[in-house]
């Protein structure tokens, strides 16, 4: 069975310091990773995704996750919180057993001024 | 590339009646997925289509689901008899899907909302 797991529901961070979104996951394959963003009254966006190149992944908005097959670990880091990163991140397994794909349950990202 | 559309973005129903949703995705996109998303939880995959063919479909997907895709463009999802713990947001995403490929980067539309009273 595959799964996933972000560790945190709510996470708040002040303007200008790093983020840092948890996400486990566990699959019986190789599986292909992607963490998508969710603005309010918006449709879901792809930040960035791993499909076992690199194990540091760069995406858009200056977020980047490193995949640690040790650890089933996918984190979703950025050094310098911005205002506009408050929203509903999501991590995401796929590719495992069949094209089923996975969300977990999300991360609310608050950003104080 | 104009994205993935839904229609309608709200739908407002009473307990009983059936609802009808349209997805459609960027056009050159073979692959199509439908997912619910209740309020708070990340969305859950209910099926998938390659070009017209259904190829996967949840548990989720009661037979009071179905979804249809008749030319490998635009698809459709109903459902009948709609009741209370229907009410989610129904999402749909597209995506351009390579033979042997297992995954690929999906886009997803707005959602369309359905309220069930």
């Amino acid at each position: 069975a595959q799964s996933v797991t972000q560790l945190d529901s709510h996470v708040s961070v002040s303007e200008g310091t790093p983020v840092l979104l948890r996400c486990n996951y566990s699959s019986s394959y190789s599986p292909s990773l992607f963490w998508y963003v969710q603005h309010p009254n918006k449709g879901l966006q792809l930040l960035l995704k791993y499909t076992s190149a690199a194990t540091l992944v760069k995406g858009i908005n200056g977020f980047e996750a490193e995949f640690k097959k040790s650890e089933t670990s996918f984190h979703l880091t950025k050094p310098s919180a911005h205002m506009s990163d408050a929203a509903e991140y999501f991590c995401v397994v796929s590719g495992t057993g069949g094209f089923k794909t996975i969300f977990g349950a999300g991360t609310r990202l608050f950003v104080k001024a | 590339d104009t994205g993935v559309s839904q229609d309608p973005r709200h739908k407002i129903t009473k307990r009983g009646q059936n609802v009808t949703f349209r997805c459609d995705p960027i056009s050159e996109h073979n692959r199509l997925y439908w997912y619910r998303q209740t309020l708070g939880q990340g969305p859950e995959f209910l099926t998938y289509f390659q070009n017209e063919a259904q190829l996967e479909k949840s548990r989720l997907l009661s037979d009071r689901f179905s979804a249809e895709r008749p030319k490998g463009s635009f698809s459709t999802l109903e459902i009948q008899r709609t009741e209370q713990g229907d009410s989610a947001m129904y999402l749909c995403a597209s995506s351009l899907g390579s033979a042997g490929a297992r995954t690929d980067t999906q886009y997803f539309g707005p959602g369309t909302r359905l309220t069930v009273l």
